[in-house]
């Protein structure tokens, strides 16, 4: 199926901790994104990454760290998790001077 | 700085009742987008609004887009339960060139009850 998968899909984990989501696409688009939606559903742009080169990275604390091996794959990496990062964690990508987001299907991070 | 404004933010309708949810947004931008989230789920892309004027029909739901007032409007047509979600409007922030990313409104938490 061509679409834009996250693993994991949950994640608990203590305060303190370093975790990773991954997230792939398989849509050949050039540009990956990470959104944050909070517990109140706001959604909103952290990092965007054109051709694995970072492009946006909208005032998100240096404990967030996107890394990019290649233009179908972006991970973020989260160290010394704090209660405040508990929210869902969508990648998305899309394709330059064209039009349409795919969204993946999201991940639920947790902090204990 | 762009900003998105939506309003309601909360709508509880009964069924087979006609609504609108609009969308403003602050600054110049070619592409509008409306997606519906579930509960627990992913972003569903439900339209694409790219020109003044652009209006898109999907079963009960019409969008429609002004450039010059800057605003779109989700109309939902004898709504039904199973319309029942989050509207998200998102505008589209270009960086230079092609380059741009979401900039979403606050979501429109729509409860249909019978």
């Amino acid at each position: 199926d061509t679409a834009v998968s996250q693993t994991p899909k949950y994640l608990v984990t203590q305060m303190g901790n370093d975790k990773s989501i991954k997230c792939e696409q398989n849509l050949g688009h050039d540009t990956m994104y990470w959104y944050k939606q909070d517990s109140k559903k706001f959604l909103k742009i952290m990092f965007s990454y054109n051709n694995k080169e970072l492009i946006i990275n909208e005032t998100v604390p240096n404990r967030f760290s996107p890394k990019s091996p290649d233009k179908a794959h972006l991970n973020l990496h989260i160290n010394s998790l704090e209660l405040g990062d508990s929210a869902v964690y969508f990648c998305a990508s899309s394709q330059v001077a064209a039009y349409g987001y795919t969204f993946g299907s999201g991940t639920r991070l947790t902090v204990v | 700085e762009l900003k998105v404004e939506q309003n309601p933010l909360f709508l509880s309708m009964q069924e087979g009742k006609n609504y609108t949810i609009y969308c403003n947004y602050s600054t110049t931008s070619d592409r509008l987008y409306w997606y519906r989230q579930d509960p627990g789920k992913s972003l569903e892309s439900l339209f694409v609004l790219l020109s003044n004027g652009a209006v898109k029909q999907e079963g009960r739901l019409m969008a429609s887009l002004d450039t010059k007032a800057r605003l779109s409007t989700l109309h939902i047509t004898a709504a039904v339960h199973d319309l029942s979600a989050t509207y998200f409007c998102a505008v589209d922030k270009k960086y230079g060139g092609s380059q741009g990313n979401l900039i979403f409104g606050k979501g429109t938490k729509l409860s249909v009850k019978p």
